[in-house]
């Protein structure tokens, strides 16, 4: 079942560039979408999140964009830092399913210094 | 900052073994649940749980699977006889009930063996 898929299991940045994630879905009755990044032995930290409503949500460095004709949501991340090197997941989730997430498999980002 | 805390962080237990794992979710919260992740694999929804009673449950979480919130603070997740392929990173997960859709606050995990 890949309901939500991130295409790229890796990308590599230079620090100070723009590093941008990709996810796209399948499922059209998601309207809820988040951003979660991921350190070794730790659990997913929650980055942002837009609603179906939107197409882009902005905080800080990060920038969520959606496009629901095309299924696709992409996470900016500008500049890149070394700290934001981890894996980002991308999540979706519909209104009457009790909040569960559906994952997308995961992009292992590296910015190097 | 409030977070939520899972115990064991590793638990090693022979096949066919009971194992609770358990969790204190931010206490202000009200929505609670299990992920696990199967090492190399995606993050896989089990279970959520709300007004003491379980919300949705996915096709993972039979009837070898249980949840509880036995008192105000604990919510424990139980696999009643353990396989190998049960051997994962299993996340609880917390919300509040925002106007939004609650983001989902995660615990560091705990890391089962099943030998």
């Amino acid at each position: 079942d890949q309901q939500v898929k991130q295409n790229s299991p890796s990308l590599s940045v230079q620090e100070g560039r723009i590093s941008i994630l990709n996810c796209d879905y399948t499922n059209s009755m998601f309207d809820y979408f988040l951003w979660y990044k991921k350190y070794p032995a730790e659990g997913p930290t929650f980055l942002i999140s837009i609603s179906s409503i939107k197409d882009k949500n902005e905080d800080g460095r990060f920038t969520v964009f959606l496009n629901k004709s095309a299924k696709h949501l992409s996470l900016h991340i500008v500049p890149s830092q070394p700290g934001d090197s981890a894996v980002y997941f991308c999540a979706a989730s519909v209104a009457d399913a009790g909040n569960m997430l559906t994952f997308g498999g995961g992009t292992r980002l590296m910015v190097k210094p | 900052e409030p977070e939520v805390t899972q115990t064991p962080s590793h638990q090693v237990t022979q096949m066919g073994q009971e194992v609770i794992l358990r969790c204190v979710p931010i206490s202000n919260h009200l929505y609670f649940y299990w992920y696990r992740q199967i090492l190399g694999q995606k993050v896989e929804f089990l279970v959520s749980f709300y007004n003491n009673e379980i919300s949705e449950k996915s096709e993972i979480f039979d009837d070898q699977f249980s949840v509880e919130r036995p008192d105000g603070s604990n919510f424990t997740l139980k696999i009643r006889s353990t396989k190998l392929e049960d051997s994962a990173m299993y996340f609880c997960a917390s919300g509040d009930r925002a106007w939004r859709r609650t983001e989902a606050f995660f615990g560091q995990g705990t890391r089962l063996t099943v030998v």
